[in-house]
């Protein structure tokens, strides 16, 4: 009850195209689910965060988008660049008797120019 | 700004040899973490500190110790190294209560 899984373990997406990154979850009382990006040799940096109460949010060419019956969400990366070429992290946090955020295993995305 | 800093970068230690990780942050944030990172597997949570004086222990505590020395500094300490405890140690900080916002750069640790 406490896992987020996430998909795909590795995508490849073309220069301009949209990238997309699944999480899934089981617990409910999980309310705040952000997204990282880690660059290699680098820690991760909190890239966009999303509560329950809200079906998207957007934040330049990053979008989450949750379903709160399907217990999933995902990050759409518009007009993906090289530069966008890293590991992303998807989480959950909550009051699940220790408030801990537990992370996904990590999605390693590379951009083809 | 130098945001979360972590010393050393690298270390390699030898089985049951001990050592002191560091982490430092200049953001006055309350909570601070210790995550690892193994490969497929994500971050886990080592120890957290939520304010000067407290820690509590997370996913993985075992044969780890911390200490938070001040505000600022979150230490990690392994007392008798081994093989499993090979990984990538990251610190993070945040101004909000189990939402790590800002991580150091990682300390690279190999156990032989």
């Amino acid at each position: 009850q406490q896992q987020v899984k996430q998909s795909p373990q590795s995508l490849i997406v073309q220069k301009g195209g949209i990238s997309i990154i699944n999480c899934a979850y089981e617990n409910t009382a999980f309310d705040y689910f952000p997204w990282y990006q880690q660059f290699p040799g680098k820690g991760p940096a909190l890239l966009i965060a999303i509560r329950p109460d809200v079906s998207e949010k957007k934040e330049g060419r990053f979008t989450i988008s949750f379903n709160k019956s399907a217990k999933q969400f995902s990050l759409h990366i518009m007009d993906s660049q090289p530069g966008d070429s890293a590991t992303y992290f998807c989480a959950a946090s909550g009051n699940t008797g220790g408030f801990k955020t537990i992370f996904g295993a990590g999605t390693r995305l590379f951009v083809k120019a | 700004n130098a945001g979360v800093t972590q010393t050393p970068k690298f270390q390699v230690l030898k089985t049951g040899q001990s050592m002191t990780l560091q982490c430092a942050q200049d953001m006055n944030h309350n909570s601070m973490y210790w995550y690892r990172q193994d490969p497929g597997m994500g971050l886990r949570l080592i120890y957290y500190s939520a304010s000067e004086g407290t820690t509590d222990k997370g996913e993985v505590p075992n044969g780890y110790n911390v200490s938070r020395l001040n505000k600022r500094e979150f230490s990690l300490r392994l007392e008798s190294a081994a093989p499993s405890q090979t990984s990538v140690y990251f610190c993070a900080s945040s101004d909000r209560s189990h939402q790590p916002q800002h991580f150091g750069d990682g300390t690279r640790l190999s156990i032989l």
